[in-house]
Protein backbone atom coordinates (compact mmCIF):
# COMPACT_ATOMS: atom_id res chain seq x y z
CA UNK A 1 0.00 0.00 0.00
CA UNK A 2 1.44 3.38 -0.93
CA UNK A 3 1.59 6.16 2.15
CA UNK A 4 3.09 9.61 2.63
CA UNK A 5 5.14 11.23 5.31
CA UNK A 6 5.09 15.03 5.43
CA UNK A 7 8.39 15.83 7.58
CA UNK A 8 7.83 18.68 10.32
CA UNK A 9 4.17 19.60 11.06
CA UNK A 10 4.72 23.14 11.55
CA UNK A 11 7.75 25.17 9.42
CA UNK A 12 8.11 29.23 9.67
CA UNK A 13 10.06 31.40 7.45
CA UNK A 14 10.03 35.37 7.16
CA UNK A 15 8.48 36.86 3.89
CA UNK A 16 10.84 36.41 1.09
CA UNK A 17 12.64 33.35 2.37
CA UNK A 18 12.69 30.53 0.68
CA UNK A 19 10.33 28.27 1.49
CA UNK A 20 10.85 24.59 1.60
CA UNK A 21 8.35 21.74 2.95
CA UNK A 22 9.25 18.10 2.47
CA UNK A 23 7.45 15.01 1.60
CA UNK A 24 8.59 11.50 1.28
CA UNK A 25 6.29 8.89 -0.79
CA UNK A 26 6.16 4.87 0.03
CA UNK A 27 5.03 2.78 -3.27
CA UNK A 28 5.73 0.01 -4.76
CA UNK A 29 4.54 1.01 -8.03
CA UNK A 30 5.08 4.23 -10.15
CA UNK A 31 3.16 6.97 -8.28
CA UNK A 32 1.01 10.60 -8.61
CA UNK A 33 1.85 12.76 -6.54
CA UNK A 34 0.17 16.11 -5.67
CA UNK A 35 0.31 18.62 -3.43
CA UNK A 36 -2.80 20.83 -1.93
CA UNK A 37 -3.12 23.87 0.29
CA UNK A 38 -5.79 24.83 2.76
CA UNK A 39 -6.48 28.01 4.10
CA UNK A 40 -8.19 28.12 7.45
CA UNK A 41 -11.83 27.04 7.15
CA UNK A 42 -12.12 26.39 3.22
CA UNK A 43 -11.45 23.13 1.29
CA UNK A 44 -8.49 22.18 -0.63
CA UNK A 45 -7.15 23.55 -3.47
CA UNK A 46 -4.61 21.64 -5.89
CA UNK A 47 -1.27 23.38 -6.50
CA UNK A 48 0.84 21.11 -8.38
CA UNK A 49 0.77 16.93 -9.54
CA UNK A 50 3.13 14.50 -10.98
CA UNK A 51 1.93 12.22 -13.04
CA UNK A 52 5.24 10.43 -14.56
CA UNK A 53 6.13 13.63 -17.17
CA UNK A 54 8.83 15.59 -16.33
CA UNK A 55 10.34 15.20 -12.80
CA UNK A 56 10.23 18.88 -12.17
CA UNK A 57 6.73 20.31 -12.02
CA UNK A 58 5.83 23.87 -11.42
CA UNK A 59 2.64 24.90 -9.87
CA UNK A 60 0.06 28.01 -9.00
CA UNK A 61 1.26 30.68 -6.94
CA UNK A 62 4.96 29.95 -7.70
CA UNK A 63 5.05 26.64 -6.07
CA UNK A 64 7.25 23.64 -7.53
CA UNK A 65 7.93 20.39 -6.50
CA UNK A 66 10.68 17.68 -8.25
CA UNK A 67 10.33 13.97 -7.98
CA UNK A 68 13.04 11.91 -7.53
CA UNK A 69 12.80 8.42 -7.34
CA UNK A 70 16.14 7.87 -5.45
CA UNK A 71 15.00 9.50 -2.59
CA UNK A 72 11.69 8.77 -2.57
CA UNK A 73 10.73 12.12 -2.38
CA UNK A 74 8.43 14.82 -3.59
CA UNK A 75 9.50 18.23 -1.61
CA UNK A 76 7.73 21.72 -2.12
CA UNK A 77 9.61 24.71 -2.72
CA UNK A 78 8.63 28.61 -3.71
CA UNK A 79 12.09 30.80 -3.53
CA UNK A 80 10.25 33.35 -1.73
CA UNK A 81 7.93 33.26 0.93
CA UNK A 82 4.92 35.69 0.90
CA UNK A 83 2.57 36.79 3.79
CA UNK A 84 -0.31 35.14 1.93
CA UNK A 85 1.19 31.68 1.62
CA UNK A 86 0.32 31.09 5.18
CA UNK A 87 -1.78 28.03 5.41
CA UNK A 88 -1.72 24.24 5.86
CA UNK A 89 -0.31 22.07 2.90
CA UNK A 90 -0.87 18.58 2.24
CA UNK A 91 1.28 16.07 0.42
CA UNK A 92 -0.85 12.91 -1.50
CA UNK A 93 -0.25 10.00 -3.57
CA UNK A 94 -2.30 7.75 -5.54
CA UNK A 95 -1.19 4.97 -8.35
CA UNK A 96 -2.59 4.15 -11.39
CA UNK A 97 -4.60 1.16 -10.52
CA UNK A 98 -8.60 0.48 -10.21
CA UNK A 99 -9.94 1.03 -6.88
CA UNK A 100 -7.29 3.36 -5.61
CA UNK A 101 -7.73 6.78 -4.12
CA UNK A 102 -5.76 9.55 -2.80
CA UNK A 103 -3.90 8.89 0.37
CA UNK A 104 -2.93 12.38 2.25
CA UNK A 105 0.26 13.21 4.76
CA UNK A 106 -0.98 14.92 7.94
CA UNK A 107 0.07 18.03 6.53
CA UNK A 108 2.20 20.75 7.51
CA UNK A 109 1.48 24.15 8.34
CA UNK A 110 3.26 27.04 6.89
CA UNK A 111 3.79 30.52 9.09
CA UNK A 112 5.38 33.28 7.38
CA UNK A 113 6.54 36.41 9.56
CA UNK A 114 6.91 39.92 8.09
CA UNK B 1 -19.20 26.47 -13.32
CA UNK B 2 -20.22 25.72 -9.68
CA UNK B 3 -17.43 23.68 -7.32
CA UNK B 4 -18.81 21.07 -4.77
CA UNK B 5 -21.22 22.19 -3.08
CA UNK B 6 -21.66 20.36 0.53
CA UNK B 7 -24.68 20.62 2.99
CA UNK B 8 -24.78 21.44 5.79
CA UNK B 9 -21.82 23.43 6.49
CA UNK B 10 -22.50 23.00 9.82
CA UNK B 11 -24.24 20.30 11.80
CA UNK B 12 -24.38 19.36 15.45
CA UNK B 13 -25.79 16.15 17.17
CA UNK B 14 -25.89 14.39 19.83
CA UNK B 15 -24.04 11.26 21.02
CA UNK B 16 -25.67 8.01 19.79
CA UNK B 17 -27.61 9.91 16.89
CA UNK B 18 -27.41 9.23 13.06
CA UNK B 19 -25.74 11.87 10.88
CA UNK B 20 -26.33 12.23 6.70
CA UNK B 21 -24.00 14.17 5.18
CA UNK B 22 -24.68 15.21 1.55
CA UNK B 23 -22.49 16.61 -1.73
CA UNK B 24 -22.98 17.54 -5.41
CA UNK B 25 -19.55 17.00 -7.41
CA UNK B 26 -18.62 19.17 -10.70
CA UNK B 27 -21.57 18.63 -13.67
CA UNK B 28 -19.87 15.88 -15.33
CA UNK B 29 -17.60 14.49 -12.24
CA UNK B 30 -18.70 10.71 -12.02
CA UNK B 31 -16.41 9.91 -9.09
CA UNK B 32 -17.18 11.32 -5.43
CA UNK B 33 -14.41 11.01 -2.28
CA UNK B 34 -15.54 11.51 1.27
CA UNK B 35 -12.47 12.11 3.75
CA UNK B 36 -12.76 12.93 7.13
CA UNK B 37 -10.23 15.95 8.44
CA UNK B 38 -10.20 15.53 12.21
CA UNK B 39 -7.74 17.48 14.24
CA UNK B 40 -4.33 16.55 14.47
CA UNK B 41 -4.75 13.56 11.96
CA UNK B 42 -5.02 15.06 8.69
CA UNK B 43 -7.37 13.83 6.00
CA UNK B 44 -8.22 10.05 6.51
CA UNK B 45 -9.64 8.83 3.61
CA UNK B 46 -13.32 7.46 3.94
CA UNK B 47 -14.86 6.31 0.89
CA UNK B 48 -14.66 6.45 -2.53
CA UNK B 49 -18.25 5.97 -4.86
CA UNK B 50 -17.83 6.23 -9.22
CA UNK B 51 -20.38 5.60 -11.52
CA UNK B 52 -23.08 4.59 -8.60
CA UNK B 53 -21.16 1.94 -6.84
CA UNK B 54 -18.30 2.13 -4.10
CA UNK B 55 -14.94 1.46 -5.33
CA UNK B 56 -13.07 1.52 -2.14
CA UNK B 57 -13.19 2.40 1.72
CA UNK B 58 -10.53 3.07 4.11
CA UNK B 59 -10.11 1.73 7.25
CA UNK B 60 -13.78 3.39 8.90
CA UNK B 61 -16.38 1.11 10.78
CA UNK B 62 -19.06 -0.20 9.30
CA UNK B 63 -21.44 2.62 10.63
CA UNK B 64 -19.67 5.29 8.17
CA UNK B 65 -21.10 4.03 5.08
CA UNK B 66 -22.73 6.12 1.78
CA UNK B 67 -24.09 6.05 -1.50
CA UNK B 68 -24.01 7.73 -5.07
CA UNK B 69 -26.88 8.45 -6.92
CA UNK B 70 -27.32 8.17 -10.33
CA UNK B 71 -26.77 11.72 -10.72
CA UNK B 72 -23.76 11.59 -8.73
CA UNK B 73 -24.20 13.40 -5.83
CA UNK B 74 -23.36 11.75 -2.73
CA UNK B 75 -24.75 10.94 0.57
CA UNK B 76 -22.25 9.93 3.47
CA UNK B 77 -24.27 8.61 6.87
CA UNK B 78 -22.51 8.17 9.82
CA UNK B 79 -24.83 6.00 12.77
CA UNK B 80 -24.32 5.60 16.23
CA UNK B 81 -22.22 8.52 16.65
CA UNK B 82 -19.39 8.57 18.96
CA UNK B 83 -17.76 12.04 20.22
CA UNK B 84 -14.56 11.17 18.52
CA UNK B 85 -16.56 11.55 14.79
CA UNK B 86 -16.54 15.32 15.62
CA UNK B 87 -14.12 16.28 12.20
CA UNK B 88 -14.44 18.31 9.39
CA UNK B 89 -15.87 16.38 6.60
CA UNK B 90 -14.52 16.34 2.75
CA UNK B 91 -16.17 15.34 0.17
CA UNK B 92 -13.80 15.64 -3.44
CA UNK B 93 -14.83 14.76 -6.89
CA UNK B 94 -12.78 14.26 -10.24
CA UNK B 95 -13.41 13.05 -13.63
CA UNK B 96 -12.62 9.74 -14.99
CA UNK B 97 -8.74 8.67 -14.00
CA UNK B 98 -6.70 8.58 -11.11
CA UNK B 99 -4.38 11.19 -12.53
CA UNK B 100 -6.93 13.87 -12.62
CA UNK B 101 -7.42 16.51 -9.92
CA UNK B 102 -10.33 15.88 -7.39
CA UNK B 103 -11.57 18.89 -6.55
CA UNK B 104 -12.56 20.01 -3.15
CA UNK B 105 -15.97 21.31 -1.19
CA UNK B 106 -16.17 23.23 1.55
CA UNK B 107 -16.35 20.68 4.11
CA UNK B 108 -19.27 19.27 6.85
CA UNK B 109 -18.47 20.02 9.90
CA UNK B 110 -20.03 18.10 12.35
CA UNK B 111 -19.85 18.56 15.98
CA UNK B 112 -20.91 15.19 18.65
CA UNK B 113 -22.06 16.50 21.72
Amino acid sequence: AQSVTQLGSHVSVSEGALVLLRCNYSSSVPPYLFWYVQYPNQGLQLLLKYTSAATLVKGINGFEAEFKKSETSFHLTKPSAHMSDAAEYFCAVTINQAGTALIFGKGTTLSVSS
Amino acid sequence: EAGVTQSPTHLIKTRGQQATLRCSPISGHTSVYWYQQALGLGLQFLLWYDEGEERNRGNFPPRFSGRQFPNYSSELNVNALELEDSALYLCASSPKGLDTEAFFGQGTRLTVV
